[in-house]
């Protein structure tokens, strides 16, 4: 059966320090990967989704990156953090039907 | 316009009550797939049910079933018997076949079980 795997499940930085969370996916190939975020009671925000290796669609201009090194690793950057970064953020992995990792909260300070 | 609509911000059912969901969606597709995830306050999304857009039956999991109608551009879940561990936000979402590999999610409704 396929896993997704998603950490950390809580993060607190610095305003101006780098943040990178990680994303793995088990159990499929080739899958279609995805970062989300979501502010407290909101919905979610598409930021990025990949078809492939190196490939990488941005959604939401903003100061964070993506990149996808392996076929099931997802990773979400950012160089400088800010404030408004604060937030929830979700992996997602999909075939037919989309799979979500446990979440990262992630609070700038 | 929005791909998802969800009008219901909040819901409230009583314990063992049923409770309707409401989702309307916008798609010139005639391929499409249409979910609903769970998400308590944990805040993992869980997947609950899918609905094919050429599906003539809706589609039902345990207590959670699918009201499809097409004409009407609406998926509504109907939760039966609800409990109290079903108390969560419950997202609506599309995914169109032939545009990529995008899905589309609604804004959410809370639902609170009463007991």
């Amino acid at each position: 059966s396929q896993t997704i795997h998603q950490w950390p499940a809580t993060l607190v930085q610095p305003v101006g320090s780098p943040l990178s969370l990680e994303c793995t996916v088990e159990g499929t190939s080739n899958p279609n990967l995805y970062w989300y975020r979501q502010a407290a009671g909101r919905g979610l925000q598409l930021l990025f989704y990949s078809v492939g290796i190196g490939q990488i669609s941005s959604e939401v201009p903003q100061n964070l990156s993506a990149s996808r090194p392996q076929d099931r690793q997802f990773i979400l950057s950012s160089k400088k953090l800010l404030l408004s970064d604060s937030g929830f953020y979700l992996c997602a992995w999909s075939r037919d039907i989309q799979y979500f990792g446990a979440g990262t909260r992630l609070s700038v300070l | 316009a929005q791909k998802i609509t969800q009008t219901q911000p909040g819901m409230f059912v009583q314990e063992k009550e049923a409770v309707t969901l409401d989702c309307t969606y916008d798609t010139s597709d005639q391929s499409y797939g249409l979910f609903w995830y769970k998400q308590p306050s944990s805040g993992e999304m869980i997947f609950l049910i899918y609905q094919g857009s050429y599906d003539e039956q809706n589609a039902t999991e345990g207590r959670y079933s699918l009201n499809f109608q097409k004409a009407r551009k609406s998926a509504n879940l109907v939760i039966s018997a609800s409990q109290l561990g079903d108390s969560a936000m419950y997202f609506c979402a599309m995914r169109e076949a032939f545009h990529g590999n995008q899905f589309y999610f609604g804004t959410g409704t809370s639902l609170t079980v009463i007991p």
